[in-house]
């Protein structure tokens, strides 16, 4: 079983919905939650940041984390074409102040909005 | 500016060659990460460097070998290439190695063994 679990998709909306992506993960040491994004041949690039269990909201991005279930979610209101992307978790835990960087992905959902 | 590029973006090559992956960011970072993205997009660390100081080294053959001549650079060689090494290969940067701190990526590396 892999540390960190995400629906490949492909996901395909219409313009204007509302997208829902989640994670579940399995090792509780998890306590820093990202969303990246990755639009087609590019690298993937750093959409949201939640630290511990809540909510952050950016915009029409939402992004919440339930630690008890161990599961994280995206939501996209109002989505448009240009959110067709793969959207990738990522996660980490922390130890001594630093844990060098070492992020655990999932394996990413890919998104269609189309017109 | 490209903040974190690599070179080449395409590596088309045979099994059993040696072959090398640039990678360059123009940030002030000091903390560089290579990852390998398999067919299913899944994305995967194999190294990181802090101030050209190896950090994580996980579970990657020791074909693999980053170097990292200064702070700007991390470079990748493989040698004896296999058939499985195929994958994209992304450099990422960031300021200090902390988790907090967030990673750059740059466009990756489609390398195909044939």
């Amino acid at each position: 079983q892999k540390e960190v679990e995400q629906d490949p998709g492909p996901l395909s909306v219409p313009e204007g919905a509302i997208v829902s992506l989640n994670c579940t993960y399995s090792n509780s040491a998890f306590q820093y939650f990202m969303w990246y994004r990755q639009y087609s041949r590019k690298g993937p690039e750093l959409l949201m940041y939640t630290y511990s269990s809540g909510n952050k909201e950016d915009g029409r991005f939402t992004a919440q984390v339930d630690k008890s279930s161990k599961y994280i979610s995206l939501f996209i209101r109002d989505s448009q074409p240009s959110d067709s992307a793969t959207y990738l978790c990522a996660m980490a835990g922390e130890a001594g102040g630093t844990s060098y960087g070492k992020l655990t992905f999932g394996q990413g959902t890919i998104l269609t909005v189309h017109p | 500016d490209t903040a974190v590029s690599q070179t080449p973006k395409y590596l088309v090559t045979q099994m059993g060659n040696d072959k090398s992956i640039k990678c360059e960011q123009n940030l002030g970072h000091d903390t560089m990460y290579w990852y390998k993205q398999d067919s299913k997009k899944f994305l995967k660390i194999m190294f990181s460097y802090n101030n050209k100081e190896l950090i994580i080294n996980e579970t990657v053959p020791n074909r693999f070998s980053p170097k990292s001549p200064d702070k700007a650079h991390l470079n990748l060689h493989i040698n004896s290439l296999e058939l499985g090494d195929s994958a994209v290969y992304f450099c990422a940067s960031s300021q200090g190695g902390s988790v907090r701190r967030t990673q750059y990526f740059g466009p990756g590396t489609r390398l195909t063994v044939l």
